[in-house]
């Protein structure tokens, strides 16, 4: 039972720009507490892609990016690459569960 | 360079203990970060277990707390996870994480390759 949720899938042509979205609620995002990134290709371990919200990790592409407002938060694919095709999750803390939380994840698909 | 590997068995009988161990390297464990545990259930989400600090401080996923135990073994750079009373609701694949805690961040930014166990008869 994901608190943080998100759109199953979204789709976009090579190049085109995609947006995947993360609601959460007043106990996590809108609490102030950072949002996280995280990129799965199949049958991988996941991957840190954005960090407190706006930060990529060295060697993470600029054609991601985060953002966040209020108790949602966006991840931004630029230049879409067939390689982008993936899963994607946001996480963040949630000070009702005193832990941490994925969202419901969303598989981007290159046409 | 920061590598997690994850063992233990694969096969974890209902109603039986499931116990895996994450050898951490390139690092050690006493240092300034935390250590989790995260599961993904076969074509699911992710999910938290548990984490835990060199000095034995723990946090639990309070969903599993009552069945899970988390333990840090300093000497051999490694630490464990146990679930007790398991069903075939606990198979997936079991990460093992290194956890940043940045004020009101936290990520994780080092993940071991993952381990699958399947919980059946």
């Amino acid at each position: 039972q994901s608190v943080l949720t998100q759109p199953p899938s979204v789709s976009g042509a090579p190049g085109q720009r995609v947006t995947i979205s993360c609601t959460g609620s007043n106990s996590n995002i809108g609490a102030g507490y950072g949002i996280q990134w995280y990129q799965q290709l199949p049958g991988t371990a996941p991957k840190l892609l954005i960090y407190g919200n706006t930060n990529r990790p060295s060697g993470v592409p600029d054609r991601f990016s985060g953002s966040k407002s209020g108790t949602s938060a966006s991840l931004a694919i630029t230049g879409l690459q067939a390689e982008d095709e993936a899963d994607y999750y946001c996480q963040s803390y949630d000070s009702n569960l005193n832990g941490y939380v994925f969202g419901t994840g969303t598989q981007v698909t290159v046409l | 360079q920061v590598q997690l590997q994850e063992s233990g068995p694969g096969l974890a009988k209902p109603s039986g203990t499931l116990s895996l161990t994450c050898a951490v390297s390139g690092d050690s464990i006493s240092t300034n970060y935390w250590w989790s545990w995260v599961r993904q259930p076969p074509g699911k989400g992710l999910e938290w277990i548990a984490e835990i600090y060199h000095t034995g401080s723990t946090k639990y996923n309070p969903s599993l707390t009552s069945r899970v135990t988390i333990s840090v073994d300093r000497p051999n750079n490694q630490f464990s996870l146990r679930l007790t009373s398991v069903t075939a609701a606990d198979t997936a694949m079991y990460y093992c994480a290194r956890v940043v805690h940045r004020g009101s961040y936290f990520h994780f930014d080092y993940w071991g390759q993952g381990t699958l166990v399947t919980v059946s008869a």
